[in-house]
This record gives C-alpha cells, structure tokens and sequence, in this order.
C-alpha cells in the first residue's frame, strides 16, 4: 500500500518568506510525527497529532512554526518569516496510534528546506 | 544517561568486516527501543522494534540486543557490504507519544 507521503521534497526559499510543508499519512494510521534534522544534528521533535489534536506541541522552536492536521489525515506544517536556521531535512511519520510503542513509525522521504 | 546517545558518530569499514554500534539511553521508565536504517534521499526504515530486557532480533546479517537495567542497545552488522552503508538511528519511546532519537551512528562500507 501507499506509504507516507511529503511534499514538496525539496525546497529552496529566500529569508522572511512563509513556506508550507504536507504529510499525507498512512490511511488509517491516527498518529502522526513531525521530527526535523538540521545539518550535524539527531533528530528533533517538532511536534505531535492525536487524530486532528496536538496534545504535544512542546518541539515547536518558536512562534513562527505552526502545524494543522484535519480529516484525521493531512498535515501541514507552516513555517512563517523563515530564518536560515530553519534550514533542515523535514521528516514526517505516521504510527497507527501513538500509543503504539511496539510498532514502528513509518517515515517519509522528508522536505529539505534551505533558506537563503 | 539524560538522553538517547549513540557511538561512534561515524565509522568506515571494508566489505566483509563486522562491525557494532551502541544506544544509550535512560533505563528508567522503558517501553521500547526502536532501531532504523536511513540511507541517503530515501526515508528512515525500521529495522527493530524492542521492549524487553534481554531481547535478542534478527534480520539477516543485521541484529540487535537490548539491555533495559543498564540502558543500552548494541547493533550488529555482520560481513558489512556497500548497501549496508547508511546512518543508524536509535530511539526511545518516551511514554508520552515521543520518541527521543539519538543522533545516530553514519556507516561507510568500502568495497
């Protein structure tokens, strides 16, 4: 079946712009992750959905960052004013629940944003 | 341990060598310990998925144990070949839906 999905894969933006980033998760899978890796770095939590509820949004780095998900599918991260710090591989998983420790994530091929 | 951290960072071996990696992690409060391979412009794959001390995992010439009382995973890969060349990642469910990666273990298998 069909894996998670990002897009875009790559995107190049200029400093203050505002991009927008989609994950289209497993069908039927109600968890839904967002890490991202900056260069040299592990990865880092960004933020978590619960069916459409983000009961962690902890990971978040600032008030720029924003996230949605609606349907129980689709998520969107945005990022406002963009910085180059923001710059990084943006990785997008699904698990069935999120309290499903015994199954694994299941990951995306990831959005590397670069802000010049 | 405070967090999720893995040895070395990074490592070059020849083809037909074995070698080993190491997770370390806060042995308090365990679930589980997952182990994922993440080769270059293709997205993170789950290799392991442990949660009891002393489990033992295979999967071909790639295995895994898990030691929860003094928290640490070790990785396996046995006679390296290129396509084995990859970052492992290493991460701990943290009992509040987060999994706390570590900052992984990048391989290079030269032929």
């Amino acid at each position: 079946g069909a894996g998670v999905s990002q897009s875009p894969s790559n995107k190049v933006t200029e400093k203050g712009k505002d991009v927008e980033l989609r994950c289209d998760p497993i069908s039927g899978h109600t968890a839904l992750y967002w890490y991202r890796q900056s260069l040299g770095q592990g990865l880092e939590f960004l933020i978590y959905f619960q069916g459409n509820s983000a009961p962690d949004k902890s990971g978040l780095p600032s008030d720029r960052f924003s996230a949605e998900r609606t349907g129980g599918s689709v998520s969107t991260l945005t990022i406002q004013r963009t910085q180059q710090e923001d710059s990084a591989v943006y990785l997008c998983a699904s698990v069935s629940t999120g309290s499903s420790y015994n199954s694994p994530l299941h990951f995306g091929n990831g959005t590397r944003l670069t802000v010049t | 341990i405070l967090n999720v951290e893995q040895s070395p960072q990074s490592l070059h071996v020849q083809e037909g060598d074995s070698t080993n990696f190491t997770c370390s992690f806060p042995s308090s409060n365990f679930y589980a310990l997952h182990w994922y391979r993440w080769e270059t412009a293709k997205s993170p794959e789950a290799l392991f998925v442990m949660t009891l001390n002393g489990d033992e995992k295979k999967k071909g010439r790639i295995s895994a144990t898990l030691n929860t009382k003094e928290g640490y995973s070790y990785l396996y890969i046995k006679g390296s070949q290129p396509e084995d060349s990859a970052t492992y990642l290493c991460a701990r469910f943290s009992g509040t839906y987060k999994y706390i990666f570590g900052t992984g273990t990048r391989l290079k298998v030269l032929a």
